[in-house]
């Protein structure tokens, strides 16, 4: 169980274009969930925290014109990189927790490699 | 500083030796979790030990938690070459929310 996908595993994209990232929590409803970005060779950086229906809390420096983060339902949430350019490639993952027994935890999708030329 | 600091930054053994990763810490956590990435890939979480537990262990892994110390272990036995990946571990607090990931522990083990 708790188990989350994301979608595309990868992009590639031209500079200026924006991209669209989905995570689905498949077999629970995730009240929270959580954008990350990973660099080559660093650790994963908290973005966001987006709660179902309300806008999304962002990490300091993170811009949130730039990330767009929707988290419309239980089972869904989507981060749009707008005007991607070349520094915005990176390896994003994101993950989600549920109520009750599924709080206390974050489950990870398999992330997202992103490439812009 | 950044919570969940890993150390050693990496460490490389041969196959059949154990491999001891530590965590440091700074706030109150809930739980601490331990995962592994292999490279280009997704994480996978490993164990999770809560905040009043002192040890766990799964297959051929055991994780240590000293609260008082704000530290935790992982300890991978009789290690193989699969077991090469990065291995990271996540302070998570309730009151916060979210987890916050460390820098993580580069592991290879030699054939």
């Amino acid at each position: 169980g708790a188990v989350v996908s994301q979608h595309p595993s990868r992009v590639i994209c031209k500079s200026g274009t924006s991209v669209k990232i989905e995570c689905r929590s498949l077999d629970f409803q995730a009240t929270t969930m959580f954008w990350y970005r990973q660099f080559p060779k660093q650790s994963l950086m908290l973005m966001a925290t987006s709660n179902e229906g309300s806008k999304a809390t962002y990490e300091q420096g993170v811009e949130k014109d730039k990330f767009l983060i929707n988290h419309a339902s239980l089972t869904l949430s989507t981060l749009t990189v707008t005007s991607a350019h070349p520094e915005d490639s990176s390896f994003y993952i994101c993950s989600a927790s549920g109520a009750g027994g599924l709080s206390d935890t974050q489950y990870f999708g398999p992330g997202t490699r992103l490439t812009v030329l | 500083s950044q919570q969940g600091e890993e150390d050693p930054q990496a460490l490389s053994i041969q196959e059949g030796e154990n491999a001891t990763m530590n965590c440091s810490y700074k706030t109150s956590i809930n739980n601490l979790q331990w995962y592994r990435q292999n490279s280009g890939r997704g994480l996978v979480h490993l164990i999770l030990i809560r905040s009043n537990e002192r040890e766990k262990h799964s297959g051929r892994l055991r994780v240590t938690l000293d609260t008082s110390k704000k530290s935790s272990s992982l300890l991978i036995t009789a290690s193989r070459a699969a077991d090469t990946a990065s291995y990271f571990c996540a302070t998570y607090n309730t009151n916060a929310g979210k987890s916050t990931f460390g820098d993580g522990t580069t592991l290879t083990v030699k054939p």
